[in-house]
């Protein structure tokens, strides 16, 4: 079976900088992705993870270790329209097995 | 470059209808893949195709049912709607849909309601 967890809900100021925490057990693995969710809109893509270490891409960064089943997806620099769900997604079969997503409030 | 392109973007059904729901991946890719989101259950996997071959299925009963053109475009079909398949049908496409960097890209959905 697949085991995505996340935090549900996180809160931070503006201009700062938010960590979201995502541990996984799934029967295989093929990559892990992050995705940005704004309400009633489709998720876009934010990174890709397959090797262990962090990925940066401008104010985001993503970190795997799949020894310890683990990955964060860092925020820097918050910005209100960083206000959205994020989504922690493994890739096993050609299929992404999705967490239930963490809603980020940034507060002015 | 266009992206993933879902038809239609809403439509409302009545229950023990049928529905079918297009996709046009992004141009040169060839895996295609369908999800179901909803508030309760969050993002689920129906099915995955790559060159006009299911590859991989989620749990969802037969009423779901999915194919794939030579063009790698896509359609997904439910039969006899029930009120539960009220939902966002996203699809996705990628070049390969394995690993590798292999990025893998959301259409804007289909939002399906069931009356």
């Amino acid at each position: 079976g697949q085991n995505i967890d996340q935090p549900t809900e996180m809160t931070a100021t503006e201009g700062a900088i938010v960590q979201i925490n995502c541990t996984y057990q799934t029967s295989g693995f093929n990559g892990l992705f992050w995705y940005q969710q704004h309400a009633g809109e489709a998720p876009t893509f934010l990174s890709y993870n397959v090797l262990d270490g962090l990925e940066e891409k401008g104010r985001f960064s993503s970190f795997l270790s799949r020894s310890k089943g683990y990955s964060y997806l860092l925020l820097k620099e918050l910005q209100m329209k960083d206000s959205a769900s994020y989504l922690c997604a493994v890739l096993n079969d050609y299929k992404l097995s999705f967490g239930a997503g963490t809603t980020v409030t940034v507060r002015a | 470059k266009a992206g993933v392109t879902q038809t239609p973007r809403y439509l409302i059904k009545t229950r023990g209808q049928q529905v079918t729901l297009s996709c046009s991946p992004i141009s040169g890719h060839r895996s295609v893949s369908w999800y179901q989101q909803t508030p309760g259950q969050g993002l689920q996997f129906l099915f995955e195709y790559f060159s006009e071959t299911q590859r991989n299925k989620g749990n969802f009963p037969g009423r779901f049912s999915g194919r794939q053109f030579s063009n790698s475009r896509s359609e997904m079909n439910v039969s006899t709607l029930e009120l539960g398949d009220s939902a966002l049908y996203l699809c996705a496409s990628s070049f390969t849909g394995q690993s590798s960097g292999n990025t893998i890209y959301f259409g804007e959905g289909s939002w399906l309601t069931v009356v």
